[in-house]
């Protein structure tokens, strides 16, 4: 089973809209998450990062909130653009090992003119 | 400041062909860490080098093997290609091998196995 569960799967917005994108992870002891946009045929670039101890960290449009508790994050984006379509995968790192960084399958973005 | 750089972009290979990529990590860092993303999934760990050494690997068999060079560069090797390799290879470079520090990745290499 995954350690890492996004939500949803893809999903379609007009321009100008906002919306919120889901992780869900198990992985534990839990160091950071970070959300990552890959545009089409691209590597993923970082948006934010947060530590258990961050609830919410902004990078402009982009939103990100994290619950460590519940073992949930979610990124908001704001006023959608065109160029905000793109696959948002969230990753989760875990404290201990080399191999400690946990992928979600990630989110389809797509925004409509 | 160049950041991580992968050769080549595309690559078409029939099955049982061997195959040779290529990354430069991002200036200043010394571990570099393979990744393979199939079409519509989240990138799949293979493995990390750091000192010339592989440190860690994940579930893919002895037909991927990579190596790093002084300057930090790597390469990935794969033989006997398989339809099911065909993915992104993604390259991430960072500072340490410990996992403390971020991953900066590169835009990958499309493999296409006919």
């Amino acid at each position: 089973k995954n350690q890492v569960e996004q939500s949803p799967q893809s999903l379609i917005i007009l321009e100008g809209k906002n919306c919120t994108l889901q992780c869900n992870y198990t992985v534990s002891p839990f160091s950071n998450l970070r959300w990552y946009k890959q545009d089409t045929g691209r590597g993923p670039v970082s948006l934010t990062i947060m530590t258990f101890s961050e609830n919410t960290k902004s990078n402009g449009r982009y939103t990100a909130t994290l619950d460590a508790d519940t073992k949930q994050s979610s990124l908001h984006i704001t006023a959608s653009q065109l160029s905000d379509s793109a696959s948002y995968i969230c990753v989760v790192r875990g404290q201990t090992g080399a191999n400690n960084l946990f992928f979600g399958t990630g989110t389809r973005l797509t925004v409509i003119p | 400041d160049a950041g991580v750089t992968q050769s080549p972009t595309h690559l078409i290979k029939t099955r049982g062909q061997q195959v040779t990529l290529r990354c430069s990590p991002k200036s200043g860092h010394d571990t570099v860490s393979w990744y393979q993303q199939a079409l519509g999934q989240g990138p799949q760990f293979i493995f990390q080098y750091y000192e010339e050494e592989e440190r860690q690997r994940g579930n893919f068999p002895d037909r991927f093997s990579g190596h790093q060079f002084p300057n930090y560069s790597s390469e990935l090797n794969v033989n006997a290609l398989l339809l099911g390799d065909s993915a992104l290879y993604l390259c991430a470079s960072s500072l340490g091998s410990r996992g403390g520090q971020p991953q900066h990745f590169g835009d990958g290499t499309r493999l296409s196995i006919l």
